[in-house]
């Protein structure tokens, strides 16, 4: 398996442009989580599915985000219109069914600049 | 909330020394603790994880310990490497009817040769 799968690996918007960030979790995978990273606040969790489902978006900063996983194999994070104070590395990761002990995997990351 | 907070942000020590990270976290259910290492410009990754039905966890040179009733985690690092040198998160599962993983802010480890 090749592992969670962003895309893009780096965006470069203009502010109000629409951005789009895709994932494709792990086979077999049924848990997909959205974090951002920035220096100042670490990795927030943004929203998580579950079987497809969101379980909890109370992570996404405002109406501009968005989340669908309309099947089990990608996920997409719409940022509509984005502004500078959104630039960050966006992560998502997926982790299998099972017990609580299973471990989350990571993609590599997208680089969004807003600017 | 479900909160896991994380001390201290930055930490250098000199090779051979060793490193201690402190987390602690909100909600007594949680029993499953891992800690992620991040290179520079790369995903986070475990390096080893706890569940609660352990006081203590080795690995080589990384030891994780946890104290369910003061809701506290650690990880130790001992003889330090430059290669040590990275972010470190803790985590925690916490349980709103399905498992959400909640990170600290992150520990920047600088190991000095």
């Amino acid at each position: 398996d090749a592992g969670v799968i962003q895309s893009p690996r780096h965006e470069v918007t203009e502010m109000g442009q629409e951005v789009t960030l895709r994932c494709k979790p792990i086979s077999g995978h049924n848990s997909l989580f959205w974090y951002r990273q920035t220096m100042m606040r670490g990795l927030e969790l943004l929203i998580y599915f579950n079987n497809n489902v969101p379980i909890d978006d109370s992570g996404m900063p405002e109406d501009r985000f968005s989340a669908k996983m309309p099947n089990a194999s990608f996920s997409t994070l719409k940022i509509q219109p984005s502004e500078p104070r959104d630039s960050a590395v966006y992560f998502c990761a997926s982790r299998s069914p099972g017990g609580p002990d299973t471990e989350a995997f990571f993609g590599q990351g997208t680089r969004l600049t807003v600017v | 909330g479900e909160n896991v907070e994380q001390h201290p942000s930055t930490l250098s020590v000199q090779e051979g020394d060793s490193a201690v990270i402190k987390c602690t976290y909100s909600d007594s259910a949680s029993n499953y603790f891992p800690w992620y290492k991040q290179e520079l410009g790369k995903r986070p990754q475990l390096i080893i994880d706890i569940r609660s039905n352990v006081g203590e966890k080795k690995d080589q040179r990384i030891a994780v310990t946890l104290n369910k009733t003061a809701k506290h985690f650690s990880l130790h690092i001992t003889e330090t490497q430059p290669e040590d040198s990275a972010v470190y998160f803790c985590a925690a599962y916490f349980f709103t009817g399905f498992q959400k993983l909640v990170f600290g802010t992150g520990t920047r480890l600088l190991v000095s040769p």
